[in-house]
C-alpha cells in the first residue's frame, strides 16, 4: 500500500502567488516525521521542512508552511509569495518513529513551475 | 555542520564493468547510511540501509549481488554497481543519519550513473 501520496504530478504558479502541494499519508504508527524536500534539476534533496505526528503546531521555515491535518492524515507544504527559483520537484516524505527504523519513504513528487 | 559528500557526480562506464560510489560524511560520524535509486522523473527509491560495521539490509526486490554496499567506518559507506547494465543507468543519492539538523538526516548530492 502507498504510505504516501502525491496526486498533482505537476503545478503552476505566477511568480508572488502561493501554492499548496497536497501530500497525504497512510500510517498506523502514532509516532511519526513528515518531511518536504526540494530537488532541483541539478538532483540534490534540499529539506524544506519537517512535522512531527505530536507537534501541536503547524511547521514553519520562512515562505514554507505545513498544513497538517492529522485526522485527515494530510500534510501540505503552502509556499507562499512563489519565486522563480522555487521551479524544482517536491517531496513529501514519512518517517515511522515507533518501528525503529529510520528509514524514509518518498511520496512520487510534484513539479512545480513558477511563471513570471 | 552535518554534510555528506557524494563521488563522484557523474560516471559513464561500460556493460560489464563495476562502478563504485562514495558517500563520506565530514563533520560527523553516520552510523547509518540510506542508498536511494532515482529513475527519470520518478521518486527516490530506498535501496538498502547500511550500519556501520554490520551487512547492509536490502529493500526487497534489489539485488545485494549487484548492488554491494559496504559501510566500514563511520564515515565512509560505498555502493558498487557490479557488472553494470544499460538498465543500471540512473542517479543514485546517499543519506546519512545523523542526529541533527534536518531532522536527522543529509543527502548528499547523487550520481548520475550513465552504461553504455
Amino acid at each position: 500500500a502507498q504510505k504516501i501520496t502525491q496526486t498533482q504530478p505537476g503545478m503552476f504558479v505566477q511568480e508572488k502567488e502561493a501554492v499548496t502541494l497536497d501530500c497525504t499519508y497512510d500510517t498506523s504508527d502514532p509516532s511519526y516525521g513528515l518531511f518536504w524536500y526540494k530537488q532541483p534539476s541539478s538532483g540534490e534533496m534540499i529539506f524544506l521542512i519537517y512535522q512531527g505526528s505530536y507537534d501541536q503546531q503547524n511547521a514553519t521555515e520562512g515562505r514554507y508552511s505545513l498544513n497538517f491535518q492529522k485526522a485527515r492524515k494530510s500534510a501540505n507544504l503552502v509556499i507562499s509569495a512563489s519565486q522563480l527559483g522555487d521551479s524544482a520537484m517536491y517531496f513529501c516524505a514519512m518517517r515511522e518513529l515507533s518501528t525503529g527504523f529510520q528509514k524514509l519513504v518518498f511520496g512520487t513528487g510534484t513539479r512545480l513551475l513558477v511563471s513570471p | 555542520g552535518a554534510v555528506v559528500s557524494q563521488h563522484p557526480s557523474r560516471v559513464i562506464c561500460k556493460s560489464g564493468t563495476s562502478v563504485k560510489i562514495e558517500c563520506r560524511s565530514l563533520d560527523f560520524q553516520a552510523t547509518t547510511m540510506f542508498w536511494y535509486r532515482q529513475f527519470p522523473k520518478q521518486s527516490l527509491m530506498l535501496m538498502a540501509t547500511s550500519n556501520e560495521g554490520s551487512k547492509a539490509t536490502y529493500e526487497q526486490g534489489v539485488e545485494k549481488d549487484k548492488f554491494l554496499i559496504n559501510h566500514a567506518s563511520l564515515t565512509l559507506s560505498t555502493l558498487t554497481v557490479t557488472s553494470a547494465h544499460p538498465e543500471d543507468s540512473s542517479f543514485y543519492i546517499c543519506s546519512a543519519s545523523t542526529g541533527q539538523s534536518n531532522y536527522g538526516y543529509t543527502f548528499g548530492s547523487g550520481t548520475r550513473l550513465t552504461v553504455v
